[in-house]
């Protein structure tokens, strides 16, 4: 059974640093990984998607990669904000239906 | 386009009560999801539907059932509700068959006393 684990659970930067989060899985037979974001009291926003052939995913201020062979996947935040202050979900896709979700890393960025 | 809806935001149910949580999408997707959240255990899925007319258990179904109404709409029931059942349930679709990207709902939150 696929588990997916997020460390750490929160972290709190100041504005403009730059931050990783990290995804890490058990079963590296993998077809993609999401990451999403969640606001306080709303649902997931997807970010970025990166297929198992992949290496990473870009978007804007924000890189995602993919080690398939360790189990391990990153979310790399450029010059943080405090707009970016939510909680963060990686998930796994193992069978092309169905996903797997660690359980969040909380991010507060302070002004 | 409005994407994923969800119906009722909140409710509040007591022990031994029933209730139909409603999730529809507008995007012409083929599977939709149902996952419950809990405090610090990330998004479980209880129930899918890979296409019309097809359902299919997922981590954790006991104490639920699902409908496929009809391409758009995918509902689910709590029978008997009980305190364990206290969550916030989000639906989701996809319609792309290569990246499988989830495209989810704003949520319900759901309180059994």
């Amino acid at each position: 059974k696929q588990e997916v684990t997020q460390i750490p659970a929160a972290l709190s930067v100041p504005e403009g640093e730059n931050l990783v989060l990290n995804c890490s899985f058990t079963d590296s037979a993998i077809y993609n990984l999401q990451w999403f974001r969640q606001d306080p009291g709303k649902g997931l926003t997807s970010l970025l998607l990166i297929q198992s052939s992949q290496r990473e995913q870009t978007s804007g201020r924000l890189n995602a990669s993919l080690d398939k062979s360790s189990g391990r996947s990153t979310l790399y935040i450029a010059a943080s904000q405090p707009g970016d202050s939510a909680t963060y979900l990686c998930a796994v896709n193992n069978a092309g239906n169905m996903l797997t979700f660690g359980g969040g890393t909380r991010l507060m960025v302070k002004p | 386009n409005a994407g994923v809806t969800q119906t009722p935001k909140f409710q509040v149910l007591k022990t031994g009560q029933s209730m139909t949580l409603q999730c529809a999408q507008d995007m012409n997707h083929n599977s939709m999801y149902w996952y419950r959240q809990d405090p610090g255990m990330g998004l479980r899925l209880i129930y899918y539907s890979a296409s019309e007319g097809t359902t299919d258990k997922g981590e954790v179904p006991n104490g639920y059932n699902v409908s496929r109404l009809n391409k758009r709409e995918f509902s689910l029931r709590l029978e008997s509700a009980a305190p364990s059942q206290t969550s916030v349930y989000f639906c989701a679709s996809t319609g792309d068959l290569v990246s499988y990207e989830q495209y989810f709902g704003p949520g319900t939150r759901l309180t059994v006393t």
